[in-house]
């Protein structure tokens, strides 16, 4: 099983600024994603983050709001841009091998927008 | 369009009772469906993943099954203990894929002492 760290783990940002989130492994992963959990609701896929080239982004989610980067096969980030209360979330970053392997997820960065 | 839905949406039961936990999905052309713990305001951890080909897999106390032709996977945890309090997702591959995943909206599960 992989080892997910997640920074921060909680904050409290002002609207209109930004906040970026970390997503560092234990090991070299094929897939990484950032999901979205809004509060009392299930997950919520953004993206899909391609080591070395513009992530993959759902329908509803883009990049200007969702800046993510991925340097290498065990880090990438997120960014939430210009937030406003409405991104209030709990952002979760997960990792998953080739094919038909199990998915581990971090342990999750709760954002409140004021 | 793969939907997944899961039954009860809340559970509230005294301890040592065995439970069942329901969840159903749309489109049976999966590759595998796997099964979360999430504590409140936590990530997730991983319980089970069960393959297509399979039909049930088992950790302790936990045992999952998949009936892909009838779109419907359980989660059976036996003897409930407070400690197993939380919320469980089961999440399955989008339509046509394997890697991201689509989730339903969780049984949130309180065993009392």
């Amino acid at each position: 099983s992989a080892v997910i760290s997640q920074k921060p783990s909680r904050d409290i940002c002002q609207r209109g600024t930004s906040l970026t989130i970390q997503c560092q492994v234990d090991s070299q992963v094929t897939m990484m994603f950032w999901y979205r959990q809004q509060p009392g609701q299930s997950l919520t896929l953004i993206a899909t983050a391609n080591q070395g080239s513009e992530a993959t982004y759902e329908s509803g989610f883009v990049i200007d709001k969702f800046p993510i980067s991925r340097p290498n096969l065990t880090f990438s980030t997120l960014t939430v841009s210009n937030m406003s209360p409405e991104d209030s979330s709990i952002y979760l970053c997960s990792v998953k091998g080739h094919l038909n392997t199990e998915a581990f997820f971090g342990q999750g960065t709760r954002l409140t927008v004021v | 369009k793969q939907e997944v839905t899961q039954i009860p949406a809340a559970l509230s039961v005294p301890e040592g009772e065995n439970l069942v936990l329901n969840c159903s999905f749309t489109d049976s052309a999966i590759y595998n469906l796997q099964w979360f713990r999430q504590d409140p305001g936590k990530g997730l951890t991983s319980l089970l993943l069960i393959q297509s080909s399979q039909r049930e897999q088992t950790s302790g106390r936990l045992n999952a099954s998949l009936d892909k032709s009838s779109g419907r996977s359980t989660l059976y945890i036996a003897a409930s203990q407070p400690g197993d309090s939380a919320t469980y997702l089961c999440a399955v591959p989008f339509s046509g894929g394997y890697n991201k995943l689509i989730f339903g909206a969780g049984t949130r599960l309180a065993v009392h002492p």
